[in-house]
């Protein structure tokens, strides 16, 4: 069974602070990853996405990925209180036909502290 | 300037009484997935179209169905809704026709079962 783990947290910041949330995955195939924000009684909201082993950044927010180690995380600097939320990482498995299925993690509760 | 459309927001149903759950998008997007969330888990994927062709997850139960009329909308139908089916229900969209992977998410229909 093909999973995506997650600490589920929660984790405690201070406002300024670096948050660093995990993500591993058991399938070698994945091709795609992804990061969804979502608040509480809210729907997910994407934040990024990366293909590419490596980092990719977009303004206060960091992906990294190592497939070699099927391993992907999200670096929040100067982390503010409107970044607590829950943060979903999500996974696609290679594209080989039409179908493709997206894996999501049990989800990491953030929390920053004022 | 709403993408994908949720209705209603909150819906209150009796134990067995048939429910219907809508969503309409402006995207244009050929896919169109359901996913089920109930409270600190991940979103669990019921089943999609990809255009027409209806694709079902194995261990989605029969009392949920889906219907897709036109490219715009998708409906998701609770035959006989117990109360483990109370959670938020998550419409989402895609494009595969540009490639693009980015799931884009409805607000979210929370169900109470009574």
């Amino acid at each position: 069974q093909k999973e995506v783990e997650q600490n589920s947290g929660p984790l405690s910041v201070p406002e300024g602070a670096i948050a660093s949330l995990n993500c591993t995955y058991s399938d070698r195939g994945s091709q795609s990853f992804f990061w969804y924000r979502q608040y509480s009684g809210k729907s997910p909201e994407l934040i990024m996405f990366i293909y590419s082993n490596g980092d990719k950044e977009d303004g206060r927010f960091t992906a990294q990925l190592n497939k070699a180690s099927q391993y992907v995380s999200l670096l929040i600097r100067d982390s503010q209180p409107s970044d607590s939320a829950t943060y979903l990482c999500a996974v696609i498995e290679a594209l080989k036909t039409s179908y493709d299925k997206v894996i999501f993690g049990p989800g990491t509760s953030l929390s920053v502290i004022p | 300037d709403a993408m994908v459309i949720q209705n209603p927001r909150y819906q209150v149903t009796q134990f067995g009484k048939p429910v219907t759950l809508s969503c309409s998008q402006t995207l244009n997007h050929n896919v169109m997935y359901w996913y089920q969330q109930k409270s600190s888990q991940a979103p669990k994927l019921l089943f999609h179209y990809y255009d027409k062709d209806f694709n079902n997850e194995a261990d989605t139960p029969d009392n949920f169905q889906s219907r897709r009329p036109n490219t715009s909308f998708c409906f998701l139908d609770i035959r006989s809704p117990g109360l483990g089916d109370a959670a938020m229900y998550l419409c989402a969209t895609r494009d595969t026709g540009t490639g693009g992977l980015i799931q884009y998410f409805g607000p979210g229909t929370r169900l109470l079962v009574l």
